[in-house]
């Protein structure tokens, strides 16, 4: 059964710094993953999808990566702004229509 | 492109009431699901339609909770009748493809936030 995990479960940094959220997950044999955020209240927008042949995807300050064989992706925020202050949640597609959510990243940047 | 559009955002109701959720899908976009949000559980998939046929309701809770997709432009969930426990936020999200190993980007829409007293 895939599991997903996100750590940290919430990350305060100074505004300017360079960060990375991490999601791990169990099996490898995935479709793809995709990276949301989510402001309070709201839904979820979708930042980057990441197919199973791929290695990273970038957009704008953002960049994400994905290494199957160590169940790992990365998320990385180049100069982080307040504005990117959210809740960060990645999606493993683990079949046709079966995606498993992480429990997300709290991130705070701070003016 | 408005995205997908679900209404009503906000629902408070009492225990016992029946509670009708709407989606309208982006247009082209032959995949739907709805989730649950919920602080403990996070996001769970109550059902899966593919070209407005249901292909995996599994995790519909309880009899109490129904989905239709009766065009390719609108869908409903309909709970009744509704109990506090339900009080979660509801989400639809659509896909452009479907099946495929390739698999499409998800699009969620802004949630209807449902309150059971």
């Amino acid at each position: 059964k895939q599991e997903v995990t996100q750590i940290p479960a919430a990350l305060s940094v100074p505004e300017g710094e360079n960060l990375v959220l991490n999601c791990s997950f169990t099996d490898s044999a995935i479709y793809n993953l995709q990276w949301f955020r989510q402001d309070p209240g709201k839904g979820l927008t979708s930042l980057l999808l990441i197919q199973s042949s791929q290695r990273e995807q970038t957009s704008g300050r953002l960049n994400a990566s994905l290494d199957k064989s160590s169940g790992r992706s990365t998320l990385y925020i180049a100069a982080s702004q307040p504005g990117d202050s959210a809740t960060y949640l990645c999606a493993v597609g683990s079949g046709t229509y079966k995606y498993i959510f992480g429990t997300g990243t709290r991130l705070k940047v701070l003016a | 492109d408005a995205g997908v559009i679900q209404s009503p955002r906000h629902e408070v109701t009492e225990m016992g009431q029946e509670v009708t959720l709407r989606c309208k899908p982006i247009s082209g976009h032959n995949s739907l699901f709805w989730y649950r949000q919920t602080m403990m559980r996070g996001l769970e998939l109550l059902i899966y339609f593919n070209n407005n046929v249901p292909i995996d309701d599994s995790g519909m809770p309880e009899d109490r909770f129904s989905a239709k997709m009766p065009n390719a432009s609108f869908s409903t969930l309909k709970i009744q009748p509704s109990e506090p426990r339900d009080s979660a936020v509801y989400f639809c999200a659509t896909r452009p493809t479907s099946g495929r190993k390739s698999g499409g980007e998800l699009f969620f829409g802004e949630g209807s936030r449902l309150t059971v007293l």
